[in-house]
């Protein structure tokens, strides 16, 4: 059973760019959430969702930023205009249901030139 | 919100040693203590829970103790092995899922076990 897929795991873009991360979840798995973690701290969190729902989004910054779920395919999260201090890793994590544990991806680490 | 503390933020030891990390929470609703160990360029790995009706829970060289009154928990690793040289993260939630809120993490422990 593959584990939760991030692309790229790498991404560089420059200042003005748009940058679009994605996640596939773990199979059977049907609730996503993303974090970020800044060089030398946790990890903070950005949004929970479930397929074609955002049910928390009290992390996220209230411009830029945007994730969704669809019902096909993975969830994205898109951050638009990019600026130097949204250079950060980005991870996500799914859960089979409501109760149970987060397993995490690998990350996305990006990078604002 | 909750807010987790961890300390130290880097742990030395000599192979075979144990190691001790600690996190307070500020929210006594939390009820559930998870703990990930993150390797270099890696993502986060669960090793360890425990939820707010058990004190203490072991897997082999791993056990976590949780003290409700105090708002308290710990990572215990006995016999340390340089695998174990990782960041490792507490978290804490309302939920053994993370819920709605997700999980609120410590800043992290960077563990070097010395050869």
């Amino acid at each position: 059973n593959a584990g939760v897929m991030q692309n790229p795991r790498h991404l560089v873009r420059r200042r003005g760019q748009e940058a679009r991360l994605r996640c596939s979840p773990m199979k059977g798995h049907s609730h996503v959430y993303w974090y970020r973690q800044l060089p030398e701290e946790g990890l903070k969190f950005m949004v929970y969702l479930q397929k074609e729902n955002i049910i928390d989004e009290s992390g996220m910054p209230k411009e830029r930023f945007s994730a969704e779920f669809p019902k096909e395919g993975p969830s994205i999260l898109r951050i638009q205009q990019v600026v130097r201090g949204d250079s950060a890793a980005y991870f996500c994590a799914s859960s089979r249901k409501y109760t149970d544990t987060q397993y995490f991806g690998p990350g996305t680490r990006l990078t604002v030139l | 919100g909750e807010n987790v503390e961890q300390h130290p933020s880097t742990l030395s030891v000599q192979e075979g040693d144990s190691a001790v990390i600690k996190c307070t929470y500020s929210d006594s609703a939390s009820n559930y203590f998870p703990w990930y160990k993150q390797e270099l360029g890696k993502g986060p790995q669960l090793i360890i829970d425990i939820r707010s009706n058990v004190g203490e829970k072991k897997d082999q060289r791993i056990a976590v103790t949780l003290n409700k009154t105090a708002k308290h928990f710990s990572l215990h690793i006995t016999e340390t092995q340089p695998e174990d040289s990782a960041v490792y993260f507490c978290a804490a939630s309302m939920d053994s899922g993370g819920g709605a809120d997700g999980l609120t993490f410590g800043k992290g422990t960077h563990l070097i076990i010395q050869p």
